[in-house]
């Protein structure tokens, strides 16, 4: 079960920006880094976003993370048609002693 | 290039075994931790089950724990899941995919998946 909440979808027209959030707890995203994972059609996930805004060679700038507390969002600036996709938030969670995924949220550009 | 590729997915009954496997390529495999993640049909992301690097420390889901056991071997790079008593409910997706540990660590790369389905 998912333990990360998010909302189940978002979209915006292209250049538009667009935030998703993730909610969780102390076990997990309070006491631990947020990763974010996208995942195209058809296509395995791919890291996105790690460790406060680090992202993997290839991924633009675009892409941008912050955590306050329990909560985190992912933030998608000057949207793209390219960037529809699912995206998930991730965390380890000490109390579980296991990774615990976002509910993931689909994302339309319209 | 590194490279992440999973086989032994199939149709197997409910209660059945599968073993699945993960060929690893272009790391050094025996310094990764490693991980398994499945998604259900329309479903998101569900972790499996961890195994460190020498294999020290091995971490499972509650949803799988008692039933699948992760495993690897070094010398030939692979990754493997056996998975035992299975339940219409495993029917997923498997992806295998590594880490540098576990805990504050990334999931990078991820393999293509292998379906496995439990049915009747």
């Amino acid at each position: 079960q998912s333990v990360l909440t998010q909302p189940p979808s978002a979209s915006g027209t292209p250049g538009q920006r667009v935030t998703i959030s993730c909610s969780g707890s102390s076990s997990n995203i309070g006491s631990n880094t947020v990763k974010w994972y996208q995942q195209l059609p058809g296509t395995a996930p791919k890291l996105l976003i790690y460790n406060n805004n680090q992202r993997p060679s290839g991924v633009p700038d675009r892409f941008s993370d912050s955590k306050s507390g329990t909560s985190a969002s992912l933030a998608i600036s000057g949207l793209q048609s390219e960037d529809e996709a699912d995206y998930y938030c991730a965390a380890w969670d000490d109390s579980l002693k296991g990774y615990v995924f976002g509910t993931g949220t689909k994302v339309t550009v319209l | 290039e590194v490279q992440l590729v999973e086989s032994g997915g199939g149709l197997v009954k409910p209660g059945g075994s599968l073993r699945l496997s993960c060929a690893a390529s272009g790391f050094t495999f025996s310094t990764y931790c490693m991980n398994w993640v499945r998604q259900a049909p329309g479903k998101g992301l569900e972790w499996v089950s961890s195994i460190s690097y020498s294999s020290s420390y091995i971490y499972y889901a509650d949803s799988v724990k008692g039933r699948f056991t992760i495993s690897r071997d070094d010398a030939k790079k692979s990754l493997y899941l056996q998975m035992n008593s299975l339940r219409a409910e495993d029917t997923a997706v498997y992806y295998c995919s590594r880490a540098a540990g576990i805990g504050n660590y990334s999931f990078d790369p991820w393999g293509q998946g292998t379906l496995v389905t439990v049915s009747s």
